[in-house]
C-alpha cells in the first residue's frame, strides 16, 4: 500500500512569505503528526492531528498553524517566514487505536527561506 | 523539559566492527522507539520497545530498553556500509500523550 505522501518536496520562499505544505496519510490511518528537522535542534514536534481536531501542541509560536480534512489529509501553514524557519518538515501518520503508536515518516518537504 | 540525549553524535568505523548507541533521559516513557534516516528521506521506524528491561533483536541489531525506562541502547554487530545513515530514539512521556520526544541523533558511517 503507498506510503505517507508529502508535496511539495522543496520549496523556496522568501521572508514575510506564507507557505503550505500538505501531507497524505496512509489509507486508513487517521492521526498525522508534524515535526521541524534542523541540524542544530533535531526533531522537533509541531503538532498532532487526529479526527480533524488537533490533539496536541510542541512549543513553536502562532505563526505555525495546522488543518486535517475528513479524510486524514493534512495540510501545515508558515505565515510571516524567517529564515530560521529553514527546514525539513516531515509528517508521520498512525493507525489510531493501536497499543503501540507507530508513525510512519513521509520523505519531507525541504523548506529554504532566503 | 523532557530530553533525551543520544551518545556518541557521530561514529565512523569500518565494515565489520561492532558499535553501541545510547540513548539516555532523567525522564520515564512508557515506550520507546529507535528510527533510522537516509539522506533525503524521512525516518524509518526499526523498532518499539515497550517493557523495563526488554530486549528485542532485529537481524544485527539488538535494541535494549532499561529496566526503569529512562533509557535505551542500539547494539550493532558486524556493521555494514548499508548501515549508514542518522540514528534517532523517541520516547513516549507518561502522561498518555502522543507527542513523541526525540533524541538528538547519532550519525553513523561505515565504511568498506
Amino acid at each position: 500500500k503507498a506510503g505517507v505522501t508529502q508535496t511539495p518536496r522543496y520549496l523556496i520562499k522568501t521572508r514575510g512569505q506564507q507557505v503550505t505544505l500538505s501531507c497524505s496519510p496512509i489509507s486508513g490511518h487517521r492521526s498525522v503528526s508534524w515535526y521541524q528537522q534542523t541540524p542544530g535542534q533535531g526533531l522537533q514536534f509541531l503538532f498532532e492531528y487526529f479526527s480533524e481536531t488537533q490533539r496536541n501542541k510542541g512549543n513553536f509560536p502562532g505563526r505555525f498553524s495546522g488543518r486535517q480534512f475528513s479524510n486524514s489529509r493534512s495540510e501545515m501553514n508558515v505565515s510571516t517566514l524567517e529564515l530560521g524557519d529553514s527546514a525539513l518538515y516531515l509528517c508521520a501518520s498512525t493507525k489510531a487505536g493501536q497499543a503501540i503508536h507507530e508513525q510512519f515518516f513521509g520523505p519531507g518537504t525541504r523548506l529554504t527561506v532566503l | 523539559t523532557q530530553l533525551l540525549e543520544q551518545s556518541p553524535q557521530f561514529l565512523s568505523i569500518q565494515e565489520g566492527e561492532n558499535l553501541t548507541v545510547y540513548c539516555n533521559s532523567s525522564s520515564v516513557f512508557s515506550s520507546l522507539q529507535w528510527y533510522r534516516q537516509e539522506p533525503g528521506e524521512g525516518p524509518v521506524l526499526l523498532v518499539t520497545v515497550v517493557t523495563g528491561g526488554e530486549v528485542k533483536k532485529l537481524k544485527r541489531l539488538t535494541f535494549q530498553f532499561g529496566d526503569a525506562r529512562k533509557d535505551s541502547s542500539l547494539h550493532i554487530t558486524a556493521a555494514q556500509p548499508g548501515d549508514t545513515g542518522l540514528y534517532l530514539c523517541a520516547g513516549r512521556p507518561t502522561s498518555g500523550t502522543y507527542k513523541y520526544i526525540f533524541g538528538t541523533g547519532t550519525r553513523l558511517k561505515v565504511l568498506a
